[in-house]
């Protein structure tokens, strides 16, 4: 069965700092992954995704991922972080099959401070 | 305008009590999706459908039932509500491989 590993359950950063938000994958197969954010009490919204090609993934305000098949990862990136960026980061895979739903991964918590 | 909406937004139940949320999607897709999100945790897949008056057991369904009577509609039914259902209750609909998420549904039951 696939899974999906975000070791860090909590990041803090200050306003302007760089983020990285690690993603770590198990799947035999070619993955489909995803990065969603989540603000307080709302719905996820959609960051970025991966299919196929240029391992390197741009997403909206700012965010960008990359894809590594040899160490099973897609982390997140963000060259200067806003407040506004505080929010819960789920790695989300799917596997390709039409029934299959997503498997997530437990999130990651970012909190930025001015 | 949202593809994905859902009813109620939230809810306080009994237990032993029945509880329906409701989904609908304008996406035209033929996958939906109903997910639990427990605190400071990712989404679970409880039922799926993929096609009107057909649904599928996902990760999780024990104490929930799926109705999904038209293509743009897909129930999730607690019979017999429990204080462990209590949760953040999320629909989606999928087209290849992406799922579009409704807003949520915050389900307390006391």
């Amino acid at each position: 069965a696939q899974s999906v590993t975000q070791p860090d359950a909590r990041v803090t950063v200050s306003e302007g700092a760089s983020l990285q938000l690690r993603c770590k994958y198990s799947y035999s197969g070619t993955p489909y992954l995803f990065w969603y954010v989540q603000y307080p009490r709302q719905g996820l919204q959609l960051l970025l995704k991966y299919y196929s090609g240029d391992p390197v993934v741009q997403g909206v305000n700012g965010f960008e991922a990359e894809f590594s098949k040899s160490n099973s990862s897609f982390h997140l990136r963000k060259a200067s972080v806003h407040w506004s960026d505080s929010a819960v980061y789920f790695c989300v895979l799917s596997v390709g099959n039409y029934a299959q739903g997503l498997t997530f991964g437990l999130g990651t918590r970012v909190s930025v401070f001015p | 305008e949202a593809a994905v909406t859902q009813s109620p937004r939230s809810k306080v139940a009994v237990t032993g009590g029945k509880v329906t949320l409701s989904c609908h999607q304008t996406n035209n897709h033929d996958y939906m999706y109903w997910y639990r999100q427990d605190t400071g945790h990712g989404l679970r897949l409880i039922h799926y459908s993929y096609v009107a008056d057909s649904t599928e057991k996902g990760d999780i369904p024990d104490g929930y039932k799926a109705s999904r009577p038209s293509q743009e509609n897909f129930s999730l039914i607690l019979e017999l509500a429990s204080l462990s259902q209590t949760a953040v209750y999320f629909c989606a609909s999928k087209d290849n491989y992406e799922q579009y998420f409704g807003p949520g549904t915050r389900l307390t039951v006391l």
